[in-house]
């Protein structure tokens, strides 16, 4: 069974930082695609960011809101994918959805919420 | 990269059919075969309905449907259930990945 269990997540300031964990298991996690998807209170799902596999090249692509402020990462031998976020604004306050995949998502973390507020 | 559009809301009856539309552009669900739909209830973890156009997840009731031409994607749900009632977003690839809007389904 796909297990996605995520950690991290808060209270954080403006201008701070907060790093989200996702603990992957139940399917091959070093050829896996993982993705981050946020929503915003009351709001529509939008997508954040991605890491490829290493063997796809391990290159991350960000959505236009969060580029250079958001970094994915991945530890291929811990089967777990993170979300630093730096410079938080106000605006990216959302629940962070951690997934497996690329362009389709059949597997979810429970989600984290992340408040940025002073 | 602009949202894909999908109506704000939409309403039917027990037993009846409804279709959701989300329409793109040539860069996105013109442009590839990789448009998915998700169901969310209030409070609860998107659900994956549809991918790749018209693909059904194992365990994803045969009442719902999808399909696609040019740069509109559509989602049909036939024989409408009361559990139907959700949000539902369209999104498709595009060099990245960009959801709709989302579509309120109100079961009448």
């Amino acid at each position: 069974e796909v297990q996605l269990v995520q950690s991290g997540g808060g209270l954080v300031e403006p201008g701070g930082s907060l790093r989200l964990s996702c603990a992957a298991s139940g399917f091959n996690f070093n050829n896996a695609w993982m993705t981050w998807v946020r929503q915003a209170p009351g709001k529509g799902l939008e997508w954040v960011g991605r890491i490829k596999s290493k063997p796809d090249g391990g290159t991350e692509d960000y959505a236009a809101p969060v580029k250079g402020r958001f970094s994915i990462s991945r530890d291929d031998s811990q089967n777990r994918v993170y979300l630093q976020m730096n410079s938080l604004k106000t605006e990216d306050t959302a629940v962070y959805y951690c997934n497996a995949g690329g362009h389709w998502f059949d597997s979810w973390g429970q989600g984290a919420l992340v408040t940025v507020s002073s | 990269q602009s949202a894909l559009t999908q109506p704000a809301s939409v309403s039917g009856s027990p037993g009846q059919s409804i279709t959701i539309t989300c329409t793109g552009t040539n860069s996105d669900i013109g442009g590839y075969n990789y448009v998915s739909w998700y169901q969310q209830h209030p409070g609860k973890v998107p659900k994956l309905m549809i991918y790749d156009v018209t693909n059904r997840p194992s365990g994803v009731s045969n009442r719902f449907s999808g399909s696609k031409s040019g740069n509109t994607a559509s989602l049909t749900i036939s024989g409408l259930q009361a559990e139907d009632e959700a949000d539902y977003y369209c999104s498709s690839y595009t060099n990245n990945v960009v959801f709709g809007g989302g579509t309120k389904l109100t079961v009448l």
